[in-house]
C-alpha cells in the first residue's frame, strides 16, 4: 500500500565505500526526486527525473549518480562515500495535473545514511 | 532566485490553543505553489496544506489554515486547537513551474500539555 518506498531505511557504512539507495513509487507519477536533509534539518533538492529523463540536477558532486530504470523507480548511487555525505535522503514523486499544473510531491520515509 | 525564510526556529503552544508559524518567500515567477510540510519524529514528510498563487482564497484543511498575502510574499500557517500529535518540524516550501521545491529551514513546534 506504500506510495513512495525507499530502501534501506538505515545505512551505515565506511568512508570510501560505494552504496545505493532505492526508491519506488506505485502512484503512477511521472516525476521523481531526490532530496538531502542535513544535520540541521535543511532539505535541498538534488535531482529530479521526468519519465526517466533528468530534468533537475543541482550542484551535487559527481560521486552521486541517479539512475531511473523506469518511471516508477529512481535509485541513487553514491561512490567513494565521504563523512559529509552523512544525512537523511528523501525520495519523492509527483504528477502533472491538468493544464500544466503539478500536484504536490509525495515523500518516502527517508534513508538515514551514516558514514563511519 | 527563489528563497523561503522561516524566521522562527522553535515555537511552543499550549494544547488546545492556536499557533501561527511564519513564512516569507521570494520568487520572480507569477505562477507558483506554496506548501506546508510536517515532519514528525518518525521522519516522514507529510503534506499539510497547499496554496496556488493564483487563488486569492486562503487554503484550509480542518484545523490547519494559511494566511496567504501575495503582495507581501507571506504564507503563514495557523494551527487551531493544537494537539499533542501536532508536535513536529514544519517546513514551508515554494515551487515554481520548473518543479523545484525550495524549503525553508523549518520551525520546530512543541505542544505543551
Amino acid at each position: 500500500d506504500t506510495a513512495v518506498s525507499q530502501t534501506p531505511k538505515y545505512l551505515v557504512t565506511q568512508m570510501g565505500n560505494d552504496k545505493s539507495i532505492k526508491c519506488e513509487q506505485n502512484l503512477g507519477h511521472d516525476t521523481m526526486y531526490w532530496y538531502k536533509q542535513d544535520s540541521k534539518k535543511f532539505l535541498k533538492i538534488m535531482f529530479s527525473y521526468n519519465n526517466k529523463e533528468l530534468i533537475i540536477n543541482e550542484t551535487v558532486p559527481n560521486r552521486f549518480s541517479p539512475k531511473s530504470p523506469d518511471k516508477a523507480h529512481l535509485n541513487l548511487h553514491i561512490n567513494s562515500l565521504e563523512l559529509g555525505d552523512s544525512a537523511v535522503y528523501f525520495c519523492a514523486s509527483s504528477q502533472e495535473g491538468g493544464q500544466g499544473q503539478r500536484q504536490p510531491q509525495h515523500f518516502g520515509d527517508g534513508t538515514r545514511l551514516s558514514i563511519l | 532566485a527563489q528563497t523561503v525564510t522561516q524566521s522562527q526556529p522553535e515555537m511552543s503552544v499550549q494544547e488546545a490553543e492556536t499557533v501561527t508559524l511564519s513564512c516569507t518567500y521570494d520568487t520572480s515567477e507569477s505562477d507558483y505553489y506554496l506548501f506546508w510540510y510536517k515532519q514528525p519524529p518518525s521522519r516522514q514528510m507529510i503534506l499539510v496544506i497547499r496554496q496556488e498563487a493564483y487563488k486569492q482564497q486562503n487554503a484550509t484543511e480542518n484545523r490547519f489554515s494559511v494566511n496567504f498575502q501575495k503582495a507581501a510574499k507571506s504564507f503563514s500557517l495557523k494551527i487551531s486547537d493544537s494537539q499533542l500529535g501536532d508536535a513536529a518540524m514544519y517546513f514551508c516550501a515554494s515551487m515554481n513551474r520548473d518543479d523545484k521545491i525550495i524549503f525553508g529551514k523549518g520551525t520546530r513546534l512543541h505542544i505543551l500539555p
